[in-house]
Formats: structure tokens, C-alpha cells, sequence
């Protein structure tokens, strides 16, 4: 069965402070994604990333970076010089082969200016 | 509209009552799905259609949830006899495969929910 473990549940930082988010996962297929998601005080779910189990090459945009290590089953994600403007729950999701996505129960993340 | 809508945004019911809520996928999106977060939790999974294949209902908290989609766009989920513990924000999602042939997959898109207090 499909699981996404993201164990830290709140983390506060204070601004310009890098911070990292952590994502481990569990699946028993050889072909999967994993995405990150953001959700703003607003409510909406908006989408950060995704990355396919064939593609270990770490990712950065921006302030935005992640670490995808198959070894160790984590998709970890690092936010440079945190700005008020990511506070937000972040979730990080796995897709196997069924396309049923199943999210980890989130990440609350504070940024204190 | 350009992204995934629902409705109604807010839903007050009574316990007992059944409730319907919508979903408009973005166009072309084959897939939809059906999530509900309860207040400070993640988002669990309830239901998932794929063009023309038979839905994974794996998710469903009991007979009591449903859901159709029509003619492969709008989804309706249905409660009937609500009960207390079914209040939550109900989002929907859609995506889009990326190509036919091999399993490939796009992002979700997610619609802004409808907020569901059962009384």
C-alpha cells in the first residue's frame, strides 16, 4: 500500500532562515510521482513540483529546492531565505500506478518576521 | 472558467439531511478526483475517475458517500443522512494525462472546495 509520512507537523522560522520539509514515502512500485503542494491561509491548493521515480536529479527554482533520493525513499523540500509569504501547509503526495494520489498529512509551516 | 470550480462554496445542513456537491473539472481533464480535509488535517482521499473507466471508490468512508461523473466532466458527491463527523471542506481536483501511450501524469488542479457543517 501507498503512504506519505511528512513527520514534522509545525515548524516556525523566522524570516531569511532556510528551512526544510520533510518527505518520506513507502510504495511497492517500481514507476511513481511524488508532488509537492502549497496551501495558503486562503484555502487553495496550489502545485509546486512533481517528479517521477525514473528522475533523481535534484530541482531548484528560485528560493524552492528538493531532494529527491530513491535510496532512502525522500522527497525533501528546501525553502532558501524564507519570506512571511510561505507560511502555508505544504503537503507532499505519492502517485503509484493506479493514478489514486494520496497525500501526507501536511506540514505547517510559520515564518515570523 | 479557466480552472476547477465547485459549488455551492458553503453548505449548512441539518444531521440526517442528504447534501449534493459539485465539481466542474477543468475541459479535457480526464481525471477527477474527490479529497475532504477536515479542519487542521490532510486531505483524505475519497474517490478517483478516469475517462471511461469504473472509479476507485477505495476511499469512500461509507455507503453513505457517492459520486457520479457525467458525461466525463461535472462530478456530484453525494452524502446522504449526514451526520456530524461529515463536516469538512470537500475538495476536487483534476488532471490530465500528459501522453496516451505510456503512464504519464500531470499535476492536480485543485477547485476552492466547499465547506460542509452538518448541524
Amino acid at each position: 500500500a501507498q503512504k506519505v509520512t511528512q513527520a514534522q507537523t509545525e515548524i516556525s522560522v523566522v524570516e531569511k532562515e532556510d528551512v526544510t520539509l520533510d518527505c518520506v514515502y513507502e510504495t511497492r512500485d517500481t514507476t511513481y510521482y511524488l508532488f509537492w503542494y502549497k496551501q495558503p491561509p486562503s484555502g487553495e491548493l496550489v502545485f509546486l513540483i512533481r517528479r517521477n521515480s525514473f528522475d533523481e536529479q535534484n530541482e531548484i527554482s528560485g528560493r524552492y529546492s528538493w531532494n529527491f533520493q530513491k535510496s532512502t525513499s525522500s522527497f525533501n523540500f528546501t525553502i532558501t531565505a524564507s519570506q512571511v509569504v510561505d507560511s502555508a501547509v505544504y503537503f507532499c503526495a505519492l502517485s503509484e500506478w493506479s493514478d489514486k494520489v494520496i497525500f501526507g498529512p501536511g506540514t505547517s509551516l510559520s515564518v515570523i518576521p | 472558467g479557466a480552472g476547477v470550480s465547485q459549488s455551492p462554496s458553503n453548505k449548512v445542513t441539518e444531521k440526517g439531511k442528504d447534501v449534493e456537491l459539485r465539481c466542474d473539472p477543468i475541459s479535457g481533464h480526464t481525471a477527477l478526483y474527490w479529497y475532504r480535509q477536515s479542519l487542521g488535517q490532510g486531505l483524505e482521499f475519497l474517490i478517483y475517475f478516469q475517462g471511461n473507466s469504473a472509479p476507485d471508490k477505495s476511499g469512500l468512508p461509507s455507503d453513505r458517500f457517492s459520486a457520479e461523473r457525467t458525461g466525463g466532466s461535472v462530478s456530484t458527491l453525494t452524502i446522504q443522512r449526514t451526520q456530524q463527523e461529515d463536516s469538512a471542506v470537500y475538495l476536487c481536483a483534476s488532471s490530465h494525462r500528459l501522453s496516451g501511450g505510456s503512464r504519464s501524469y500531470n499535476e492536480q488542479f485543485f477547485g476552492p472546495g466547499t465547506r460542509l457543517t452538518v448541524l
